[in-house]
C-alpha cells in the first residue's frame, strides 16, 4: 500500500524566516513525488516534482525539496519566506496504474506567516 | 502548455436538482481525465478516473448513479451531481493526463457547489 504523510498539519512561521515542511511517504518502488500548493478557494498549483536524477529539485516562488530515498521523505523548504506564501500545501505520490496515473495526497499542511 | 480549465467556478442549486461541471483541457489532449472533491480543511480524495471513449473508473465508495462522468471527448470530460444534497456541497477538482507528461497531472482550478 503506498500513503503519504505530512505530519505537521499547521505551521506558523515568521517573514523572512526559513520554512521546511515535512512529508514522508511509503510506497514499494520508486516514487514520483509532487509538492502543490493550494490558496483558499483556488485550486492546485505545482511548486516542483521529482522523478529520477538529482535528488534537491528546485522550484518555482524560490521553494526547493529533497528526495531522501532511506528516509522516504521529500522535505520541501523555502530559506525566506514571504507573506504571500501563506497556503495549504501538498505533498503527493504518483504512480501508474492501469487506468493511467493516480496521485496520493497528503492531508496537507496549513502555513501561516505573520509579519 | 498544460492548462485544465473548470466551469462553473462556482454553482449553487436547489435540493434534488442536477449540476454539470466541465473540465476541460485548453492545449492539449488529455485521453484520461480525474474528478477530486476536497471537504474544507482536508486533502483530496480521488472520487473517479474519466477514460475518453469508456466508462469511467470510480473509486470504492463513491456512488456512480450519484455522480456521472462522461468523457466524450479528448478535451472535455463532465461530472454531473444528479439529485444533489446539501451533503454534496464541496469543491469538485479535475485533472487531465497529458501524453508524454507520464506520472503527472494537470489540475483544474475547481468548482464551488453548494446545495442549499
Amino acid at each position: 500500500a503506498q500513503s503519504v504523510t505530512q505530519p505537521d498539519i499547521h505551521i506558523t512561521v515568521s517573514e523572512g524566516a526559513s520554512l521546511e515542511l515535512r512529508c514522508n511517504y511509503s510506497y514499494g518502488a520508486t516514487p514520483y513525488l509532487f509538492w502543490y500548493v493550494q490558496s483558499p478557494g483556488q485550486g492546485l498549483q505545482l511548486l516542483l516534482k521529482y522523478f529520477s536524477g538529482d535528488t534537491l529539485v528546485q522550484g518555482i516562488k524560490g521553494f526547493e525539496a529533497e528526495f531522501k530515498r532511506s528516509q522516504s521523505s521529500f522535505n520541501l523548504r523555502k530559506p525566506s519566506v514571504h507573506w504571500s506564501d501563506a497556503a495549504e500545501y501538498f505533498c503527493a505520490v504518483g504512480r501508474v496504474e492501469s487506468t493511467g496515473n493516480q496521485f496520493y495526497f497528503g492531508t496537507g499542511t496549513s502555513l501561516t506567516v505573520i509579519p | 502548455g498544460a492548462v485544465v480549465s473548470q466551469h462553473p467556478s462556482r454553482v449553487i442549486c436547489k435540493s434534488g436538482t442536477s449540476v454539470k461541471i466541465e473540465c476541460r483541457s485548453l492545449d492539449f489532449q488529455a485521453t484520461t481525465m480525474f474528478w477530486y472533491r476536497q471537504f474544507p480543511k482536508q486533502s483530496l480524495m480521488l472520487m473517479a478516473t474519466s477514460n475518453e471513449g469508456s466508462k469511467a473508473t470510480y473509486e470504492q465508495g463513491v456512488e456512480k448513479d450519484k455522480f456521472l462522468i462522461n468523457h466524450a471527448s479528448l478535451t472535455l470530460s463532465t461530472l454531473t451531481v444528479t439529485s444533489a444534497h446539501p451533503e454534496d456541497s464541496s469543491f469538485y477538482i479535475c485533472s487531465a493526463k497529458k501524453p508524454g507528461f507520464y506520472n503527472e497531472q494537470f489540475f483544474g482550478p475547481g468548482t464551488r457547489l453548494t446545495v442549499l
